[in-house]
Parts: structure tokens; C-alpha cells; sequence
């Protein structure tokens, strides 16, 4: 089945530091790809999202790119906040024929900045 | 416009009591994605509901838990006879059709205590 393995956490780093979650996926088909951000006690927002191979999603300084030859949509930021500390999901939907968009998440990546 | 809403935010029950969680998709939404996070783990899909339809319920245990969408009124997700292992989270999602590359809107969640 359908599956979404992302770089175990937690993540520390320091305030400005460069961020990349590695988020890899297995899925017949063309799915889409999306990162999801879940602040504490909330739900899930969306952060970026892609739905065909080389699309670049970007969004708050976020950008992920849609590799459909390592099958990967790794997140990264140039300068991580304090606020961005948060946990990060990555996400598929299948695409195509009678497919809907029933979300298969990967396990979470819990990101922590110090200022 | 009124984001996706779920109620309420926390329960608590003892166990062999049911539960009943309830959520409003936002305006002009009709489709409805019910999705559990246990502890220290990922989101994952329960069951996916149009208007009075349900659509694809594959990720429900078989036993104890339904769910509905009425023409009128909210979302409701039911756990009868409650055992600790269904103390999680549980989210909903809405978007305005079924298609992989839409944007599922979360609600916050209702955080489910089985003593």
C-alpha cells in the first residue's frame, strides 16, 4: 500500500539556522504531495503542497520539490523562527481515476528553535 | 468565513461509555475525512463521508465505531463501549470535493480520555 517515511525527529536547532525534513514516499500512481504543520494542541494546517512531478510548493518560507525519481519531497527552510517551532507532517493523496483525496501521512517531525 | 469545527474539544469517559464527536465542515464543504492520532504517531484515515454517503470507511475498526453525515447538521463519529486504546486524537477534514489534489481543512480536533 501506500506509504510516507519521514527523517525521524526530534529536530533542535538554533534561531536563523537552514531546516530540511527529508520526507520520501511509496505510491502507484501520481499522487499529490503535501506538508502539513501542527502547532501544539491544534490541528493540522497546510503548509505547502505539490501535485505533479518537479512542482515546487512554497509558502512562509517553506519549499518543497516533487522528485518523482527518488520518489522524495523533502522540506526546507534558509532561516528557521522560534515561531516555526512546530510538527511537521508530509502527506499523499492519490490522484487519478476513481482515487479521492483519503490523506496517507508519515509519522511527524517534531521541529524545536531556540532563540 | 468559519473554519472546519469539531466538539467538543476534549472528552473524557470511562470505559464501556460511548462517545460521540461531532464536526462542521466549513461552508460549502460536503465532504467530510475523519482521521485518528494515537500517541506519539501520525494521522490516520477512519473513513471519508459525502452527504448522507459513506464513501470508503476502510480505515474503521470494524467493531464499536460508525459514522454518519446527515443531509442536515454535522458530522458525527461514534465509539460505543469505549476502551483505553481509543484515548487519541481525533481530527476532521473538509474540502469542497473529493479530488487527491484538493486542500483538506482541519478542524482542532477533539481529544478523547478513556479512564
Amino acid at each position: 500500500g501506500d506509504s510516507v517515511t519521514q527523517m525521524e525527529g526530534p529536530v533542535t536547532l538554533s534561531e536563523e539556522a537552514f531546516l530540511t525534513i527529508n520526507c520520501t514516499y511509496t505510491a502507484t500512481g501520481y499522487p499529490s504531495l503535501f506538508w502539513y504543520v501542527q502547532y501544539p494542541g491544534e490541528g493540522l494546517q497546510l503548509l505547502l503542497k505539490a501535485t505533479k512531478a518537479d512542482d515546487k510548493g512554497s509558502n512562509k518560507g517553506f519549499e518543497a520539490t516533487y522528485r518523482k525519481e527518488t520518489t522524495s519531497f523533502h522540506l526546507e527552510k534558509g532561516s528557521v523562527q522560534v515561531s516555526d517551532s512546530a510538527v511537521y507532517f508530509c502527506a499523499l493523496s492519490k490522484a487519478g481515476g476513481t482515487s479521492y483525496g483519503k490523506l496517507t501521512f508519515g509519522q511527524g517531525t517534531i521541529l524545536t528553535v531556540h532563540p | 468565513n468559519a473554519g472546519v469545527m469539531q466538539n467538543p474539544r476534549h472528552l473524557v469517559r470511562r470505559r464501556g461509555q460511548e462517545a460521540r464527536l461531532r464536526c462542521s465542515p466549513m461552508k460549502g464543504h460536503s465532504h467530510v475525512y475523519w482521521y485518528r492520532q494515537l500517541p506519539e504517531e501520525g494521522l490516520k484515515f477512519m473513513v471519508y463521508l459525502q452527504k448522507e454517503n459513506i464513501i470508503d470507511e476502510s480505515g474503521m475498526p470494524k467493531e464499536r465505531f460508525s459514522a454518519e453525515f446527515p443531509k442536515e447538521g454535522p458530522s458525527i463519529l461514534r465509539i460505543q463501549q469505549v476502551v483505553r486504546g481509543d484515548s487519541a486524537a481525533y481530527f476532521c477534514a473538509s474540502s469542497p470535493d473529493g479530488r487527491a489534489l484538493m486542500t483538506q481543512y482541519f478542524g482542532p480536533g477533539t481529544r478523547l480520555l478513556v479512564l
